[in-house]
């Protein structure tokens, strides 16, 4: 079973900065790797697919990138509303099956 | 416009079941259904999927055997029930559509009390 170690568990920043999250894997892993961010009292919201894929909405200051089996988030300058916390997530492709991380929490 | 609507919180005694629901709406019937659950303060933790017009589910490990998930004929709502409940399996209980997780229900607090 492949096990996401993200790092750090949480990070202190200022608005205008840049912020790198990292997740890596027990094992090399395909491009399945998603990003979600999640705000207090709310579902996770996806920002990244298959690695570096941003759905529509999602602003182009968020990016990712990786292979193998370090990954990372990035957000180019971070804006008040970003403050949050973020999970990396894993799928299996079948039969289907999806692991997340522990989560980074992204503080002022 | 994909929007899944779950049903309201639950409490339950341990040792009894819980049926949560996820209406969905906006295209969905071909698509996974995937139940995600998180505990107070703690992270996520898949516990399976279906794809409603086939009726066919998986399940993680971890509540497999517990857990069954199952859709209506119509292929739009899709019903989780857990079994054998533990007050550790207080959480929200989230429906995300698509294969990316991509659309999310709104969560629903199950509390289990000993």
């Amino acid at each position: 079973e492949i096990v996401l170690t993200q790092s750090p568990a949480t990070l202190s920043l200022s608005p205008g900065e840049r912020a790198t999250l990292s997740c890596r894997a027990s094992q090399s892993l395909s491009d399945s790797l998603a990003w979600y961010q999640q705000k207090p009292g709310q579902p996770p919201r996806l920002l990244i697919h298959g690695t570096s894929n941003r759905p529509t909405g999602v602003p182009a200051r968020f990016s990712g990138s990786g292979s193998g089996a370090d990954f990372t988030l990035t957000i180019s300058s971070l804006e008040p509303e970003d403050f949050a916390l973020y999970f990396c997530q894993h799928h299996s492709n079948w039969p289907r099956r999806y692991t997340f991380g522990q989560g980074t929490k992204l503080e002022i | 416009q994909v929007q899944l609507v779950q049903s309201g919180a639950e409490i339950k005694k341990s040792g009894s079941s819980v049926t949560v629901s996820c209406k969905t709406s906006g295209g969905t019937r071909s698509n996974v259904i995937n139940w995600v659950r998180q505990a107070p303060g703690q992270g996520l933790e898949w516990m399976g999927g279906i794809i409603p017009m086939f009726g066919t589910a998986n399940y993680g490990q971890k509540v497999q055997g517990r857990v069954t998930i199952t859709a209506d004929e119509s292929a739009t709502t899709v019903y989780m029930t857990l079994s054998s409940l533990k007050p550790e399996d207080t959480a929200v209980y989230y429906c995300a559509g698509d294969w990316d997780l991509t659309y999310w229900g709104q969560g629903t607090l199950v509390a289990v009390s000993s």
